[in-house]
């Protein structure tokens, strides 16, 4: 049974590009999660996402940013405009769907995305 | 911000056990600890949680003491690959967003 699958594993950008992080979660799960991590620091919550549905965007910032999990295929953390500040890793976590959000969650090796 | 405390740095033996402490003093009735550990540039991996009642699983223990205001996990016989970042973290059980700390960074040395 694979576990989440997160790409690219490292990503390079310009400042003023796109970024577009990929995730695919275990298998049978339907709910995805992404969270974000500085150096040297924890993971911050970011957006929490069923299929098709957002269910809590909360911990993503206002502008250039946006999450999508569709029918098919994976959840995609979109980052528009990228600036250096958004350097930083990016890790997708998955749970099933009994306890609807509330049971362990599984993480990806995350996206490390740098900015130049 | 979270609900844990921990010490910065732990280190430990090789084949000694590991006891990691937490403080959640202000934890409710309906919080879980949860535990983390992210080896370094990993994902972070789930490793045990509990409510009350003390809990093992292959990789650890979990003992919470009887007021839920502090735990500890124990990695029974630590190696070199136990060397990473451990994550206290207190969830209700209805909410999905898991609070994350400094943590504390265990060394096993050989």
């Amino acid at each position: 049974n694979a576990g989440v699958m997160q790409n690219p594993r490292h990503l390079v950008r310009r400042r003023g590009q796109e970024a577009r992080l990929r995730c695919s979660p275990m298998k049978g799960h339907s709910h995805v999660y992404w969270y974000r991590q500085l150096p040297e620091e924890g993971l911050k919550f970011m957006v929490y996402l069923q299929k098709e549905n957002i269910i809590d965007e909360s911990g993503m910032p206002k502008e250039r940013f946006s999450a999508e999990f569709p029918k098919e295929g994976p959840s995609i953390l979109r980052i528009q405009q990228v600036v250096r500040g958004d350097s930083a890793a990016y890790f997708c976590a998955s749970s099933p769907p009994e306890l609807a959000g509330a049971d362990t969650q599984y993480f990806g090796p995350g996206t490390r995305l740098t900015v130049l | 911000d979270a609900k844990t405390t921990q010490p910065p740095s732990m280190d430990c033996a090789e084949g000694r056990a590991a006891n990691l402490p937490c403080n959640h003093s202000t934890i409710s009735g309906n919080e879980y600890v949860y535990w983390y550990r992210q080896i370094h540039s990993q994902g972070p991996q789930y490793i045990i949680h509990g409510l009350k009642n003390n809990e093992t699983n292959e990789m650890a223990s979990l003992i919470i003491t009887e007021d839920r205001k502090s735990s500890t996990l124990i990695l029974p016989h630590a190696t070199l690959r136990d060397t990473a970042v451990y994550y206290c973290i207190v969830r209700v059980d209805s909410n999905y967003q898991l609070i994350w700390g400094a943590g504390t960074k265990l060394i096993i040395k050989p």
